[in-house]
């Protein structure tokens, strides 16, 4: 059973603009949540997080939205960038687990 | 930030032989780290769980005799695939846990077996 979803699996934006990655979750007791970048044939970076006790965080370009009552977590990117093109994961967790979405691959156009 | 050092980042073996992937964390001491597996397309699913001096902690499904967890020191952790078969293809990423929640991701090893 998949807790963590992420139902687009692909997204196109024109440089410049704001890219917004969804991110759904169904387990409420998740208490801190992650967003990761992952190249082609490379791990997953670190690249903003968000505690659920709180609703924003915001860390330059990078602007992560929680939505605790729709159990929903979106990542805002603005403005987007060609090297910003990657997959991006999303990530829950709560007590000693980890769990992640399928991922969304962004394709930031020049 | 913390950095995880995986080698090797490309393997390809023949059916039937043993493959070893390191983990190190270079700058912090990890006493848990975690093994992943990603299939094209699919979500990183976490394979075991690796303590320092201790037993792994394998998922459901994952057969702990295929893949050998050892994490002899608070640096260091391997997985062995051993008697590796094409099915075992995938890319596998080790990562350890900093600040309780935070992780960090080794660069990964895509392992083709023929």
């Amino acid at each position: 059973d998949q807790q963590v979803k992420q139902n687009s699996p692909s997204l196109s934006v024109q440089e410049g603009r704001i890219s917004i990655l969804n991110c759904d979750y169904t387990n409420s007791m998740f208490d801190y949540f992650l967003w990761y970048k992952k190249y082609p044939a490379e791990g997953p970076t670190f690249l903003i997080s968000i505690s659920s006790i709180k609703d924003k965080n915001e860390d330059g370009r990078f602007t992560v939205f929680l939505n605790k009552s729709a159990k929903h977590l979106s990542l805002h990117i603005v403005p987007s960038q060609p090297g910003d093109s990657a997959v991006y994961f999303c990530a829950a967790y709560t007590g000693n687990q980890f769990y992640f979405g399928t991922g969304t691959s962004l394709t930031v156009i020049p | 930030g913390a950095v995880v050092s995986q080698h090797p980042s490309w393997v390809i073996c023949k059916s039937g032989t043993s493959v070893k992937i390191e983990c190190r964390s270079l700058d912090f001491q990890a006493t848990t780290m975690f093994w992943y597996r990603q299939f094209p397309k699919q979500s990183l699913m976490l394979m075991a769980t690796s303590n320092e001096g201790s037993k792994a902690t394998y998922e459901q499904g994952v057969e702990k005799d295929k893949f050998l967890i050892n994490h002899a020191s608070l640096t260091l952790s391997t997985l062995t695939v051993t008697s590796a078969h094409p099915e075992d293809s995938s890319f596998y990423i080790c990562s350890a846990r900093v600040q309780n929640e935070k992780l960090f991701f080794g660069s990964g090893t895509q392992l083709s077996v023929l």
